[in-house]
């Protein structure tokens, strides 16, 4: 099972909208809404910030807001800031042997 | 306050083995589901394997099926990942990570990582 398709950089200035696409197949994403992202900075361990498509942890910024249409889910950052310059990946919850299935990580950049 | 710390990792020879523990706290550990993810130098993150609450349930990503064998011990608070036959390929930082409880799927709580290098 291949890795799930995004793009592997997306730039902003601040406070623009940007929004990182996470794509794959049917069997990838399960029939399911069990999309989660997450976002890494270098050398720290990944950090949950949507689960569930749409859902936000206790004290994830509601910047961040997440959406899944067909086989592609999305991760839109509103209000973009210097401390999201990150690397965001995106993880679906499958119906197969592979469990989960992460996305190829897009590094966010902002200008 | 959750924390899970890793351990383990290290410099091996190709076909050589590795024992990974992941030793968790500030929380109910045996009531939750566990995970191992990996990521190579540079790249994306790789789902390794996981493990439901009471251990009778694993699944492991078909590249290192039959290689790795992930398991837990309530009791201790711990979590393994047994390597073997180990390749080149497997080099990565391996986290310790989470489930989200429930029907909810995601890891909401990592470790920081320790380091696997497959080299001669």
């Amino acid at each position: 099972q291949s890795a799930l398709t995004q793009p592997a950089s997306v730039s902003g200035s601040p406070g623009q909208s940007i929004t990182i696409s996470c794509s794959g197949t049917r069997s990838d994403f399960g029939g399911y809404n069990n999309v989660s992202w997450y976002q890494q900075h270098p050398q720290k361990a990944p950090k949950l910030i949507i689960y569930d498509v749409n859902k936000r942890p206790s004290g994830i910024s509601d910047r961040f807001s997440g959406s899944k249409s067909g086989n592609t889910a999305s991760l839109t950052i509103s209000g973009l800031q210097a401390e999201d310059e990150a690397a965001y990946h995106c993880c679906s919850y499958t119906n197969s042997l592979t469990i989960y299935v992460f996305g190829s990580g897009t590094t966010v950049t902002v200008l | 306050e959750v924390d899970l710390v890793e351990s383990g990792g290290g410099l091996v020879q190709p076909g050589g083995s590795l024992r990974l523990s992941c030793e968790a706290s500030g929380f109910s550990f045996s009531n939750f589901w566990m995970s191992w993810v990996r990521q190579a130098p540079g790249k994306g993150l790789e789902w390794v394997a996981n493990i439901n609450q009471d251990g009778s349930e694993k699944f492991h990503v078909a590249s290192v099926r039959g290689r790795f064998s992930i398991s837990r011990d309530n009791a201790k608070n711990s979590l393994f990942l047994q390597m073997d036959r180990l390749r080149v390929g497997d080099t990565a930082v391996y986290f310790c990570a989470r489930d989200l409880p429930g029907n909810s799927y995601g890891y909401e709580h990592w470790g920081l990582g320790t380091l696997v290098t497959v080299s001669s």
